[in-house]
C-alpha cells in the first residue's frame, strides 16, 4: 500500500516547454486535489476532482490543467511554463470529505524549477 | 483570498515546554483540521474537529474551536525535540469539496 504517490520528484523547465505531473493513490479514494506551495503563502489549490471524470478549478487554476481519466491517476498538466510556476506541488486524496473521516492523504511533493 | 491565518508564524520553544498554535478563517465550516509537515515533506493529518465541537484531545495534541471567533487553537503538551515542523490549519467550508489551508506557523524545538 503506498498510499499517495508523485513522479516526478524534481523538474527544471525552461520557460515555455510543457510537463504533465502525475499523481497516483491505490487507497481507491473519490476525491483528488493538486496544491501549490510558495514560501509564506502556505498551500494554494490549483484544481480538485470529485470523482472520475471529473474536475474543478480551485483558487489559482491559470496556465494548469488537470485530467482524471481512472479513479487512481490526477494528472497536471503545463501547457507553457513560466517562471511564476516555479513551486512545491502537492496532490492529495481522501475518500469523504465533510465527515469524521475527512482527512486528506498527501504525496511527498514534486520540486519544479522554471528558468 | 480565502486563506486564513495563523499566529504565530514562527515559535521557538525548550524540549518539555506547550506550544500553542492559533489559526483564524473566514467562512462558516463544517471541520477544521490541522496538519504538520516535516521540512521538504508532504502534510500529515493530526487531528479533526467538527464544528459543533469545542474541543478535541488526541495524545498530547488538544484543539480547540471557536465558530464564534472563527478561530481555532492546536496545543502540543511536553514537547519534543521530533515536534519541529510546520503546523497549518485547514477550513473545511460548508457544503465545500475544498480545504483552505492556512499559512502555517512554524515550530523549532530546542532540545
Amino acid at each position: 500500500n503506498a498510499g499517495v504517490t508523485q513522479t516526478p520528484k524534481f523538474r527544471v523547465l525552461k520557460t515555455g516547454q510543457s510537463m504533465t505531473l502525475l499523481c497516483a493513490q491505490d487507497m481507491n479514494h473519490e476525491y483528488m486535489y493538486w496544491y501549490r506551495q510558495d514560501p509564506g503563502m502556505g498551500l494554494r489549490l490549483i484544481h480538485y476532482s470529485v470523482g472520475e471524470g471529473t474536475t474543478a478549478k480551485g483558487e489559482v487554476p491559470d496556465g494548469y490543467n488537470v485530467s482524471r481519466l481512472k479513479k487512481q491517476n490526477f494528472l497536471l498538466g503545463l501547457e507553457s511554463a513560466a517562471p511564476s510556476q516555479t513551486s512545491v506541488y502537492f496532490c492529495a486524496s481522501t475518500a469523504e470529505v465533510r465527515r469524521s473521516t475527512d482527512t486528506q492523504y498527501f504525496g511527498p511533493g514534486t520540486r519544479l524549477t522554471v528558468l | 483570498s480565502q486563506q486564513g491565518e495563523e499566529d504565530p508564524q514562527a515559535l521557538s520553544i525548550q524540549e518539555g515546554e506547550n506550544a500553542t498554535m492559533n489559526c483564524s478563517y473566514k467562512t462558516s465550516i463544517n471541520n477544521l483540521q490541522w496538519y504538520r509537515q516535516n521540512s521538504g515533506r508532504g502534510l500529515v493529518h493530526l487531528i479533526l474537529i467538527r464544528s459543533n465541537e469545542r474541543e478535541k484531545h488526541s495524545g498530547r495534541l488538544r484543539v480547540t474551536l471557536d465558530t464564534s471567533k472563527k478561530s481555532s487553537s492546536l496545543l502540543i503538551t511536553a514537547s519534543r525535540a521530533a515536534d519541529t515542523a510546520s503546523y497549518f490549519c485547514a477550513s473545511r467550508g460548508a457544503g465545500s469539496y475544498q480545504l483552505t489551508f492556512g499559512k502555517g506557523t512554524k515550530l523549532s524545538v530546542i532540545p
